[in-house]
Order: structure tokens, then C-alpha cells, then sequence
């Protein structure tokens, strides 16, 4: 499975400032979902937006969707240092299909 | 929601033994599992698809001889890492289908293998 493209691929910022990850992908998709994998751990699913829609909200978290660009973009406003932890889009083609994940971008929120 | 478990979560072993890792689906049936690998600093990749009742598929460049998969319930999947060399030391996550949640993944916490 080719893998979509992830910017940057590091990130730094201070706590209180926001941090925006994009996501690039190749292929028609269903839906598209962004997880969270601290060092060493498990993934956590963050939110998931479907490809008849352009933007969605959960707490600090604001996703993008533009289906014509074949690009995402995920906002986390007001960081934390706990936010610190790589962020990874994964795109879903048809819905019953394995997720094809992008390299990652690694957040560092400086406290 | 939908849980996911593999164990072990973490198995050191030493060079040329197998290891057996389980992807359980808890409280939903899934008749697709996915088996991903992850190695140091880089994202997860796809190993195989794994279907209850029938022979896995394999992406190219992962040996089926060397990643026996089995799913032979609609709750399990298992992946055996035969004759595990220092190279196939990762992290390996597996992810299953609920087709009761409009065939969302969810995906297991993921088994750390270091092979010595």
C-alpha cells in the first residue's frame, strides 16, 4: 500500500501555541482518520472525516478535508505538553479496506 | 465502543525461535483483521490482511512462509513469527473490522518483539 505524505515531519512549538500537521494522499478515499502514538505505545484514533465532509471539531482538535486537493490538515489549538506524541493521518479507500497511514509528524510541545 | 486486544504486549526472544502474537476482537466479530508492522520511527505498515475462514493475503515483500497467520474464529487472529531473527524485531499492531460500526477499525494496543 503506497503511503501518503506527512508535513512537516517534525514539529516544535511552546506550550499555548497551536500546532498544524498536513496530510497528502494519493487515491480516492471513504474516509480519512487522524491517531495519535506516543512513544512506544499503541495508536489512539483522534477523529475520522468522512469524504462528504470539509471540517470537523473535536475539543482542540479541527480537521480539514479538501477531497480536490486529496489533502488534510489537523489543527491542535492551545498545545500542551502532553499533546507531545507523533500524529499520523491514515486514509480509508473504500471502507472495509486496511487504512494506508502516512510517515507521521512528530510534535514536541516545549512547556 | 469496539476493544481490541493482542498479547503479549511485550515478548523478548532469543534468534531462530517463533513467537506467536493474538489480535482478539472483545465485544464484536470481525471476519477482516489487519496485521501492521512498525519499526523504530516509522509509520505502520501493512503486512497482511488476515479473513476468518480462509488463507491470509500478503503485501509484497512479507514472506507467508515466515508470517503464519491463522484466523480461525471470528474473534481471533493469530500472527507467528517463525524462526524470528534481530531484523524482525518491531512493533506489531493488528486492527480489526466491525462491520457493526460501519466497518470502522479499531485497533489493538500493539505487541512490542525484540529478538536477540
Amino acid at each position: 500500500s503506497q503511503q501518503g505524505e506527512e508535513d512537516p515531519q517534525a514539529l516544535s512549538i511552546q506550550e499555548g501555541e497551536n500546532a498544524t500537521m498536513n496530510c497528502s494522499y494519493k487515491t480516492s478515499i471513504n474516509n480519512l482518520q487522524w491517531y495519535r502514538q506516543n512513544s512506544g505505545r499503541g495508536l489512539v484514533h483522534l477523529i475520522l472525516i468522512r469524504s462528504n465532509e470539509r471540517e470537523k471539531h473535536s475539543g482542540r482538535l479541527r480537521v480539514t478535508l479538501d477531497t480536490s486537493k486529496k489533502s488534510s490538515s489537523l489543527l491542535i489549538t492551545a498545545s500542551r505538553a502532553a499533546d507531545t506524541a507523533s500524529y499520523f493521518c491514515a486514509t480509508d479507500p473504500s471502507g472495509n479496506t486496511p487504512l494506508v497511514f502516512g510517515k507521521g509528524t512528530r510534535l514536541s510541545v516545549i512547556a | 465502543g469496539a476493544v481490541v486486544s493482542q498479547h503479549p504486549s511485550r515478548v523478548i526472544c532469543k534468534s531462530g525461535t517463533s513467537v506467536k502474537i493474538e489480535c482478539r476482537s472483545l465485544d464484536f466479530q470481525a471476519t477482516t483483521m489487519f496485521w501492521y508492522r512498525q519499526f523504530p520511527k516509522q509509520s505502520l505498515m501493512l503486512m497482511a490482511t488476515s479473513n476468518e475462514g480462509s488463507k491470509a493475503t500478503y503485501e509484497q515483500g512479507v514472506e507467508k512462509d515466515k508470517f503464519l497467520i491463522n484466523h480461525a474464529s471470528l474473534t481471533l487472529s493469530t500472527l507467528t513469527v517463525t524462526s524470528a531473527h534481530p531484523e524482525d524485531s518491531s512493533f506489531y499492531i493488528c486492527s480489526a473490522l466491525s462491520s457493526l460500526n460501519n466497518n470502522e477499525q479499531f485497533f489493538g494496543p500493539g505487541t512490542r518483539l525484540t529478538v536477540l
